[in-house]
């Protein structure tokens, strides 16, 4: 099946600073999510990209299908930021999670 | 749309006990997830649907698990009887299924079971 490999698997930052997740997959895929983890345990949906850029405020996302990966891109991070950034993709089978990127931003 | 609804939050129960996941999928999507995720082996498939019919269960850990859809807007994984290494967070999910591919997942907030 597909593997999903995500780096770093941790991230510590100053509040304000700039971050970029990776996310390297194994094979073809036709659905690629980021999710994003809060402290409560919600997975929420951050981006549906299987290929393209795509952006919502301080989050931005690309996705190279070709090339097998994707970047999830944070500015300006904030402490509510913090929690487990997943990627996760499919092709036509149903989603498979990578381990995760858990960030921790500090005040 | 309330998104993808899942009962109870927060499980507690006594080892042997049956227990009962609920889901209500958003209306309209044909495939139905249910993914279980503990820290040692992160998110896993349990099992899926689509148009209300089990595709693959071969991440059902045992027998002692079992997951039924009897129509679009219910699904219920049950574990009987449970035991302490089953406690875990269970997540559903439901997405809108074109061709071979699924698009565009939504998750439910997740039950946390524990098993004492």
């Amino acid at each position: 099946g597909i593997q999903v490999e995500q780096s770093p698997p941790d991230l510590i930052l100053q509040e304000g600073a700039n971050s970029t997740l990776r996310c390297n997959f194994s094979d073809s895929v036709n659905n690629l999510q980021w999710f994003h983890q809060n402290p409560w345990g919600q997975l929420i949906n951050l981006f549906y990209i299987p290929s393209g850029t795509k952006q919502n405020g301080r989050l931005s996302a690309t996705t190279v299908a070709t090339e097998r990966y994707s970047l999830l891109y944070i500015s300006s991070s904030q402490t509510t930021d913090s929690g487990v950034y997943f990627c996760a993709v499919s092709g036509n089978t149903p989603l498979v999670f990578g381990k995760g990127t858990r960030l921790s931003v500090i005040a | 749309d309330a998104g993808v609804i899942q009962s109870p939050r927060h499980e507690v129960t006594e080892m042997g006990q049956e227990v009962t996941l609920r889901c209500k999928p958003i209306s309209g999507h044909n495939s139905l997830f249910w993914y279980r995720q503990t820290m040692m082996r992160g998110l896993e498939l349990l099992i899926y649907f689509n148009n209300n019919v089990p595709i693959d269960d071969s991440g059902m850990p045992e027998d002692r698990f079992s997951a039924k859809m009897p129509n679009a807007s219910f699904s219920t994984l049950k574990i009987q009887p449970s035991e302490p290494r089953d406690s875990a967070v269970y997540f559903c999910a439901s997405s809108a299924t074109r061709g071979q591919g699924h698009y565009g997942y939504t998750f439910g907030s997740g039950t946390r079971l524990t098993v004492v």
